[in-house]
């Protein structure tokens, strides 16, 4: 079945700092990869997203690129502030009607 | 603010208890859905409607009902629940199947 890996957390940087968060993924067809991002009290919502090999999602400064050789969707941003702390989930979706799969998520602490 | 609102914010029950959770949106959305976020686990996929009618629904244990009485309203109707349900549960709408999610802020129900 289709499955997302997220590396564990917490992450904890310093404001400034760089960011990569790992995610690789098995599928069974050719899935669109997605990064949601979780703030404290809030539901998830879409930060970017790649819906095919080479495609490189990006917003707020976060970028990923979609690596069908390595099944890898790794999330990384240049310069992190201390309000991009939150969860950050990985997923995929086969198929244009399918359900998205998620990661277990991969909370990020920035700190001055 | 993602235009999909969840209350309560938090519950706590008992075992015994019946409670129900509720979901609303008025973003013209045909597809609701119900997650469930637990620790160190994926998000895990409930139930989902498409125009009011249960498209899916993945192997959730009976003492969780769901009720989709029109397209802006989703509830989750509990009923005998056990301490391993406490969790956050996450209520998400979409244009339709496989269009961008748009989640709500969660109800984190503690069973005790």
């Amino acid at each position: 079945g289709d499955s997302v890996t997220q590396m564990e957390g917490p992450v904890t940087l310093s404001e400034e700092a760089f960011l990569t968060i790992n995610c690789t993924y098995t599928a069974t067809g050719y899935p669109s990869l997605f990064w949601y991002v979780q703030y404290p009290g809030e539901g998830l919502q879409l930060l970017l997203k790649a819906t095919k090999a080479d495609d490189k999602g990006s917003n707020k400064g976060f970028e990923a690129t979609y690596r069908k050789e390595t099944t890898s969707f790794h999330l990384e941003k240049g310069s992190v502030q201390v309000s991009d702390s939150a969860v950050y989930f990985c997923a995929l979706m086969v198929g244009t009607a399918s359900k998205l799969t998620f990661g277990t998520g991969t909370r990020l602490q920035v700190t001055l | 603010e993602t235009g999909v609102t969840q209350t309560p914010r938090h519950l706590v029950m008992g075992m015994t208890n019946k409670k129900s959770l509720k979901c609303e949106q008025h973003l013209g959305h045909n597809a609701m859905y119900w997650y469930k976020q637990s620790a160190k686990k994926p998000l895990e996929l409930m139930f989902v409607y498409s125009l009011e009618e249960r498209v899916e629904n993945n192997s959730v244990p009976s003492r969780f009902s769901p009720e989709c009485p029109n397209s802006s309203h989703l509830f989750l109707h509990l009923h005998t629940l056990q301490p391993e349900d406490s969790a956050l549960y996450l209520c998400a709408s979409s244009l339709s199947r496989g269009e961008k999610l748009f989640f709500g802020s969660g109800t984190q129900l503690s069973v005790l």
